[in-house]
């Protein structure tokens, strides 16, 4: 069974631009979640969404955006880039029938903003 | 205060021995409580859950959930280096209502080293 799959895995932008970041989740997982994760912040959440429909979301600026597509695919944007924007974005994906809180983490995209 | 707060160690405890991790949480609402480990380079990983009072043990893994204290524990029994890793405490929120469940929030992981 394939895991999580992100694309890209490495990226570097410069500020001021903009990024969309990819994430396949496993096969009959409905719902993805995604994280940024940063030495200093640790792991925090960014959104959740399931059936295409956002859930939740985390405490970050509008500049940060998300969609979920039918077949459950998800992407993240992040515009008008900044230096604090680097990180690791990592998407996680879960089964909705069971609320165990498994979440099956990607391998993650670095973003190096320059 | 944080809402999900660990020491970050790093702990370091010889092979063998028994390791314990602590975490607290801000939100009385929180419904429950997850243990991640995350490998240098790697993604977290699931461990233990634990939505009751009490204790909850797998294998040589044993979390433990005190609502009253908003305190969860894991311990981790005979101690061996490939337990070498950060672990990271996770708590669900109350849920936001309608198909919603609470969201997610981890701690900033406490660091462990088993040494031989």
């Amino acid at each position: 069974k394939a895991g999580v799959t992100q694309t890209p895995r490495y990226l570097i932008k410069t500020r001021g631009q903009q990024v969309t970041l990819s994430c396949s989740p496993i096969s009959g997982h409905r719902s993805v979640s995604w994280y940024q994760q940063t030495p200093g912040q640790g792991l925090q959440f960014l959104f959740e969404y399931f059936s295409e429909t956002q859930r939740n979301k985390g405490n970050f600026p509008g500049r940060f955006s998300g969609r979920q597509f039918s077949n459950s695919r998800s992407e993240m944007n992040v515009s008008t880039l900044e230096l604090g924007d680097s990180a690791l974005y990592l998407c996680a994906s879960h089964r909705s029938s069971t609320n165990t809180g498994e979440l099956f983490f990607g391998e993650g995209s670095r973003l190096t903003v320059l | 205060q944080k809402e999900v707060e660990q020491n970050s160690g790093p702990l370091s405890v010889p092979e063998g021995a028994i390791a314990s991790l602590n975490c607290t949480y801000s939100d009385r609402g929180s419904q429950s409580f997850f243990w991640y480990r995350q490998y240098s380079g790697k993604s977290p990983e699931l461990i233990m859950f634990i939505y009751s009072n009490g204790d909850k043990e797998d294998g040589r893994f044993t979390a433990q959930l005190n609502k009253a204290s908003q305190y969860v524990s894991l311990l981790i029994r005979d101690s061996q280096p490939s337990d070498s890793a950060t672990y990271l405490c996770v708590n669900r929120g109350p849920n936001a209502g309608g198909t919603s469940y609470g969201k997610l929030t981890f701690g900033q992981g406490t660091i462990l080293t088993v040494h031989p």
